[in-house]
């Protein structure tokens, strides 16, 4: 079946450190990645998305890259904020297997002024 | 901007007792969601909705659970008996189209029962 998987956390960075939060997927069908961002207390929102292989999605100044040969979705910032820190879910809508959005388990971040 | 909007954000409730969460998804979506997300853990699907009919459940979906669609706006899950361990985050989302494409969501119900 289709599924999500994201390195645990939490992640803990310095202000204006590099980010990247690695993530994989296993699909039938050619899905659709995002990451979404729960900052406390609040929903779940879209960060970004890729509906192709070598789809860039970008938001924020942060990307990921639509890796289809490595099934892979990493989210990347080159300098993290304070106000970066929440929690992030990569996720996919495949065309198989039902629609619905499944996500990954969600990773922790930290940014340390 | 459309947004889905959930009410109430907060509901707490006896064990035993019926809730009732309410939903308005955005206005031209055709498929409509629930999701939980139990306290720092994972999102979890519990169900879709299309043209007035379940498409698709979960596991976590028993008999204890139904969605409806009362009128053109609002969606609505509801437990039928609630559990102490039905407490949880829970988020209603909507969609345009349904293969590949993103849902909305909207900012949750935390559920406690007590």
């Amino acid at each position: 079946g289709n599924s999500v998987t994201q390195m645990e956390g939490p992640v803990t960075l310095s202000e204006e450190a590099f980010l990247t939060i690695n993530c994989t997927y296993t699909a039938t069908g050619y899905p659709s990645l995002f990451w979404y961002v729960q900052y406390p207390g609040e929903g779940l929102q879209l960060l970004l998305k890729a509906t192709k292989a070598d789809d860039k999605g970008s938001n924020k100044g942060f990307e990921a890259t639509y890796r289809k040969e490595t099934t892979s979705f990493h989210l990347e910032k080159g300098s993290v904020q304070v106000s970066d820190s929440a929690v992030y879910f990569c996720a996919l809508s495949a065309g198989t297997g039902g629609f619905k959005t499944i996500f990954g388990a969600g990773t922790r971040l930290f940014v340390k002024a | 901007e459309p947004e889905v909007t959930q009410t109430p954000s907060h509901q707490v409730t006896q064990m035993g007792q019926e809730v009732i969460l309410r939903c308005v998804p955005i206005s031209n979506h055709l498929y409509f969601y629930w999701y939980r997300q139990i306290l720092g853990q994972k999102v979890e699907f519990l169900v879709s909705f299309y043209n007035n009919e379940i498409s698709e459940k979960s596991e976590i979906f028993d008999d204890q659970f139904s969605v409806e669609r009362p009128d053109g706006s609002n969606f609505t899950l509801k437990i039928r008996s609630t559990k102490l361990e039905d407490s949880a985050m829970y988020f209603c989302a909507s969609s345009l189209q349904a293969e590949r494409t993103e849902a909305f969501f909207g900012q949750g119900t935390r559920l406690t029962v007590v």
